[in-house]
């Protein structure tokens, strides 16, 4: 079953403006990963965040996580055409001894960043 | 570019046809994972092995078989497959799992498999 729910589905853009998804799951996590998926190609790991952060940047990307609200979001400021992608979290379950075996991701958010 | 390798990258196959997918990676992960994605959907985990041993199976039909003849190369056997088995193959490596790894997930480009 899936453990994390992305919203919106679906996000269009102008090139230039920032993109924000959510994510919201359903247990306690070890740690909560953003993946980029161009059609037809395979996920790209973007940003991990420990279950003990809040926040965490990379380049043009901000991730956020509220274990209090079992929520998490990514921001992607500044945005290109060449961002256009799916973009899934994905979360790593505490019930399992730790690392990412048991990997679960959510239903994903395909933006399109027009230019 | 992708450092994990995934063969064929297209792949056709008759219901009774036996034929098997290939990945290879070369970043010493002791971890590698099969996975199953339909369209406009997440991808599924199937079966992860970690340091050559099958430690995951999630409930998938005996008609996929996983082998990992080594450290390196991940193989998925497939036998008298369904038409609804037809689906993006993804492989992935990382890190064994660990508290001191949190170690995420690298894909290879997928095989694309139909089956008719």
């Amino acid at each position: 079953s899936q453990q994390g729910e992305e919203d919106p589905q679906a996000l269009s853009i102008q090139e230039g403006e920032n993109a924000t998804m959510n994510c919201s799951y359903k247990t306690s996590i070890n740690n909560l990963q953003w993946y980029r998926q161009n059609s037809g190609r395979g996920l790209v790991h973007l940003i991990l965040i420990r279950s003990n952060e809040r926040e965490k940047h990379s380049g043009r990307l901000r991730v956020t996580l509220d274990t209090s609200k079992k929520s998490s979001s990514l921001l992607i400021t500044a945005s290109r055409a060449a961002d256009t992608a799916s973009y899934f979290c994905a979360t790593d379950p505490m019930l399992t001894q730790g690392g990412s075996e048991k990997l679960v991701f959510g239903k994903g958010t395909k933006l399109t960043v027009n230019p | 570019d992708t450092e994990v390798t995934q063969t064929p990258k297209h792949l056709v196959m008759g219901m009774t046809n036996k034929k098997s997918l290939k990945c290879e990676q070369h970043m010493g992960h002791r971890a590698m994972y099969w996975y199953k994605q339909k369209a406009k959907k997440p991808p599924e985990l199937m079966f992860v092995y970690s340091y050559e041993k099958l430690s995951i199976n999630e409930s998938v039909p005996s008609r996929f078989s996983p082998e990992c003849p080594n450290s390196s190369l991940l193989n998925l056997h497939l036998h008298a497959l369904q038409p609804e088995d037809s689906a993006l193959y993804l492989c992935a490596s990382s890190h064994p799992n660990g508290p001191e790894y949190n170690s995420p997930l690298h894909f290879g480009n997928g095989t694309r498999l139909t089956v008719t």
